[in-house]
């Protein structure tokens, strides 16, 4: 079955810097990337999504890139502010609607 | 006018209880799930129902048995509740089965087995 595997576990930055998360999947089948972010408490929401038909996709200051051949992914963040402190998950999927989440990266930017 | 709300947000109870979370969604979609988040934050997928048929049954002890009275609403009942089912539990929904949509989670339900 599909395997996601999401790197780094904790991430800090320094207010204004750059973030990057990256995710790899087992399942060259799954054509659905989407991005969720958990702040403390509440519940998961998605930020951006990605599917396999195009290679980056961007919304003001996050983005996200898909390799397929290589079969990973990745967040960026540009211009972190502390609000972007949360949990943030990767997930893959192909059609059947059934999300497989990697294991979370906890982001926390220092003001 | 929560779109995704479950109840009870939190629950306290003892190993062998038997016990139920509910969820609606005024959403009008047509695809509900459960999801399971432990103490490690990980998020895995239970159960998913499109228009009240059962689409995704995960391994899933059978302890846990989703209902579905209609596409709005989607319940999970656990029997002899053990120490290992504690964790937050979400609902959530999405517009349509099989095109892969944007999940619209509830709150969750933070369930703790004593």
């Amino acid at each position: 079955g599909e395997n996601v595997e999401q790197h780094p576990s904790t991430l800090s930055v320094q207010e204004g810097d750059s973030a990057v998360i990256k995710c790899t999947y087992s399942d060259s089948a799954s054509n659905y990337f989407p991005w969720y972010k958990q702040e403390l408490g509440k519940r998961p929401q998605l930020i951006i999504d990605i599917r396999s038909n195009v290679g980056e996709k961007k919304d003001q200051r996050i983005a996200v890139t898909l390799n397929k051949t290589a079969k990973h992914f990745s967040l960026h963040i540009t211009e972190t502010q502390p609000e972007d402190s949360a949990v943030y998950f990767c997930a893959a999927s192909w059609y059947t609607d059934k999300l497989i989440f990697g294991t979370g990266t906890r982001l926390q930017v220092f003001p | 006018d929560t779109a995704v709300s479950q109840t009870p947000k939190y629950l306290v109870t003892q190993m062998g209880n038997d016990k139920s979370i509910k969820c609606e969604q005024n959403l009008g979609h047509d695809t509900m799930y459960w999801y399971k988040q432990d103490s490690k934050k990980f998020l895995k997928i239970m159960f998913s129902y499109n228009n009240k048929e059962l689409i995704i049954n995960e391994t899933v002890p059978n302890r846990f048995s989703p209902k579905s009275p209609d596409k709005a609403h989607l319940n999970l009942h656990i029997n002899s509740l053990e120490l290992g089912d504690s964790a937050v539990y979400f609902c959530a929904s999405s517009p349509q089965g099989g095109r892969n949509e944007k999940l619209f989670f509830g709150s969750g339900t933070q369930l703790s087995v004593l």
